[in-house]
């Protein structure tokens, strides 16, 4: 069964950091560009960045360029996000979400998604 | 940057055909993306490349895609269809967009 799995999120105050994770399963993480995209509380979903499957393209929405860096390990068959310098309009459920068409970021859709992971900025 | 937009809400009877709107600029000349989002869930692919159904996902769900407008279509719409449905396109400038959801309410 194709999975996805977050984890890493938490409480952390403005300006702090904090690395999130997603554990694929069920398929070659490699073959599949992934995403992040997150849902701030009672709003709609907010793209944040896209890897390609080798890692060496990747794009960033403008609210978070300059913080936040999208990686993947495909060794560990995991993708990250590390996100600096958190703002309190950070605050979101982060999911990740697998590419429906191939390594190359595609127009296709994303068609497996995690349940997500709470980021909550708050001093 | 690019942005695409859907109206708040859709209401719609049960049994009858509900229709949502999604509209950007020669939104017809990119593929657009369609997701189901149901309370406390995660997003459902409902719509790919405008108007293909990835499998599992019932005959009533279709869309389209012209000029500055796709659609998402459910025919004989169903309690169970009621979520919040987002569009997403594709642009080589700004890469992924959503629209701001529209909430469908089967009466």
């Amino acid at each position: 069964e194709v999975q996805l799995l977050e984890s890493g999120g938490g409480l952390v105050q403005p300006g702090g950091s904090l690395r999130l994770s997603c554990a694929a399963s069920g398929f070659t993480l490699s073959s599949y560009a992934m995403n992040w995209v997150r849902q701030s509380p009672g709003k709609g979903l907010e793209w944040v960045s896209t890897i390609s499957g080798s890692g060496l393209n990747t794009y960033t929405a403008d609210s978070v360029k300059g913080r936040f860096i999208i990686s993947r390990d495909n060794s560990k068959n995991t993708l990250y996000l590390q996100m600096n310098s958190l703002r309190a309009e950070d605050t979101a459920l982060y999911f990740c979400a697998k590419d429906l068409g191939g390594p190359a970021p595609s127009p296709h859709g994303m068609n497996v998604w995690g349940q997500g992971t709470t980021v909550t900025v708050s001093s | 940057s690019y942005e695409v937009t859907q109206p708040p809400s859709v209401p719609v009877s049960a049994g009858q055909t509900a229709t949502i709107p999604c509209s950007g600029d020669k939104l017809g000349d990119k593929y657009v993306s369609w997701y189901q989002q149901k309370s406390g869930q995660s997003p459902v692919l409902v719509i790919y490349q405008d108007n293909k159904r990835p499998s599992g996902i019932p005959e009533r769900f279709s869309g389209s895609n012209s000029g500055n407008t796709a659609t998402l279509t459910i025919s004989g719409a169903q309690t169970m269809d009621e979520a919040d449905y987002y569009c997403q396109a594709w642009d080589s400038g700004t890469a992924v967009v959503f629209g701001g959801g529209t909430k469908l309410t089967v009466l």
